[in-house]
């Protein structure tokens, strides 16, 4: 079935400085990669997602990229503040199922 | 709108016993989903029905069952708890399929003692 890997586990930043998790998969057919952020104790919630026909997309201070071709996604956030901390799962659509990453744990020190 | 729901919020049961995690979702979604969460293990699915009356098994479907008993229902049964179900367990639910977003319910803390 489909592998997703994450990096980093962890990731500490400074407010105001930028955050890059990043993703890796194993299935070539798959053209659905959602993040979901999940604040502590709280459930998963879609942040933003991305399909195959596209290389890029933004919301606010949130972007993903896709490199179809080395199969790699990536989670960009700018301006990092406080209510950014949390934990971000990237998932790929692959196999007939949505497999998750072990997520990342982002700590936002103001 | 409630969304997605689950009950209970909170059960601690022994080894052996048995019980039944319910979920509902109010949007009219056709797919829903039951995934555990481990620490360090992201969120791992257990079963899912992709419309009503069907079910699939997932990743991890060993000791478990599911029913879906209508389009807004989605129960999960563990029939003799062991201490490797102690988890966190969310349901979800999609409107068609994979590539629709998938909202989640708010979750169940299961300890198996």
């Amino acid at each position: 079935g489909e592998n997703v890997e994450q990096h980093p586990s962890t990731l500490s930043v400074q407010e105001g400085d930028s955050a890059v998790i990043k993703c890796t998969y194993s299935d070539s057919a798959s053209n659905y990669f959602p993040w979901y952020k999940q604040e502590l104790g709280k459930r998963p919630q879609l942040i933003i997602d991305i399909r195959s026909n596209v290389g890029e997309k933004k919301d606010q201070r949130i972007a993903v990229t896709l490199n179809k071709t080395a199969k790699h996604f990536s989670l960009h956030i700018t301006e990092t503040q406080p209510e950014d901390s949390a934990v971000y799962f990237c998932a790929a659509e692959g196999y007939s199922t949505l497999t998750f990453g072990k997520g990342t744990m982002l700590l936002v020190s103001p | 709108n409630a969304g997605v729901t689950q009950t209970p919020k909170f059960q601690v049961l022994k080894t052996g016993q048995s019980m039944t995690l319910q979920c509902a979702q109010d949007m009219n979604h056709n797919s829903m989903y039951w995934y555990r969460q481990d620490p360090g293990m992201g969120l791992r699915l257990i079963y899912y029905s992709a419309s009503e009356g069907t079910t699939d098994k997932g990743e991890v479907p060993n000791g478990y069952n599911v029913s879906r008993l209508n389009k807004r229902e989605f129960s999960l049964r563990l029939e003799s708890a062991a201490p490797s179900q102690t988890s966190v367990y969310f349901c979800a639910s999609s409107e068609q399929g994979w590539t629709d977003t998938q909202y989640f319910g708010p979750g169940t803390r299961l300890t198996v003692l």
